[in-house]
């Protein structure tokens, strides 16, 4: 079955560690995002990318870095520099062009600062 | 700038009776609005889309919401609600012609009970 699988499910992260959670996909989409949803405050982006090798940031992309090396991965690494990173993230894909306004989205990986 | 509201942080009913959750946005220039449903560790799921054409959108699981754009609202309604319901509900909007970033409500819980 074609989807957006993400991992892990669960991580935590040490004080002053970098941490990196996985996007893959198998839907052949050329745009990929990162959002992270806080509890009442909806889904903020961080990066998008809508081809390989380049990236744009979002809204909240500071204390964040992504690559975009292959078609179907999206890693986003939470760095160091990111005073408080406890959130629910989520990754999506959507195709460029006709039908690039519908998200899919995968099932999220809680981050939480030991 | 674009911005949605979802007024309602939390709307409880009952199984079987109507429920509308309310949206609206903001924007200087022409919109797509979309609902999208969040069940709990899950990703987001589309339920309906609004791109152009009729107002009136119906969405899977019988929702169904009406675009307004006098009062640039986009509620979503359901006439018989299933406790299967329950779940979260986020509005959204991007620009006809914009570089893919979905804008997301705060979102509103559906809390249906027997």
């Amino acid at each position: 079955d074609g989807g957006i699988t993400q991992s892990p499910k669960y991580l935590f992260r040490k004080e002053g560690q970098n941490v990196t959670l996985s996007c893959e996909q198998n839907l052949n989409h050329d745009a990929m995002y990162w959002y992270r949803q806080d509890p009442g405050q909806g889904l903020r982006l961080i990066y998008y990318s809508q081809i390989v090798n380049d990236f744009q940031k979002g809204d909240i992309a500071e204390g964040y870095s992504v690559s975009r090396e292959k078609k179907e991965s999206f890693p986003l690494t939470v760095t160091s520099a990111q005073k408080n990173p406890t959130a629910f993230y989520l990754c999506a894909s959507s195709p460029t062009g006709q039908g690039r306004e519908k998200l899919f989205f995968g099932s999220g990986t809680q981050l939480s600062v030991l | 700038a674009q911005s949605v509201t979802q007024l309602d942080s939390q709307v409880p009913v009952f199984e079987e009776a109507p429920v509308e959750l309310r949206c609206n946005y903001s924007s200087s220039v022409s919109v797509y609005l979309f609902w999208y449903v969040q069940y709990p560790n899950q990703g987001l799921q589309l339920l309906l889309k609004y791109l152009s054409g009729s107002t009136l959108v119906k969405g899977i699981n019988g929702f169904e919401a009406e675009f307004n754009k006098s009062q640039t609202s986009f509620h979503l309604r359901k006439p018989s609600v299933h406790i299967s319901d329950t779940a979260e509900y986020f509005c959204a909007v991007s620009e006809t012609d914009s570089s893919y970033k979905l804008i997301f409500g705060s979102g509103t819980r559906l809390l249906v009970r027997p």
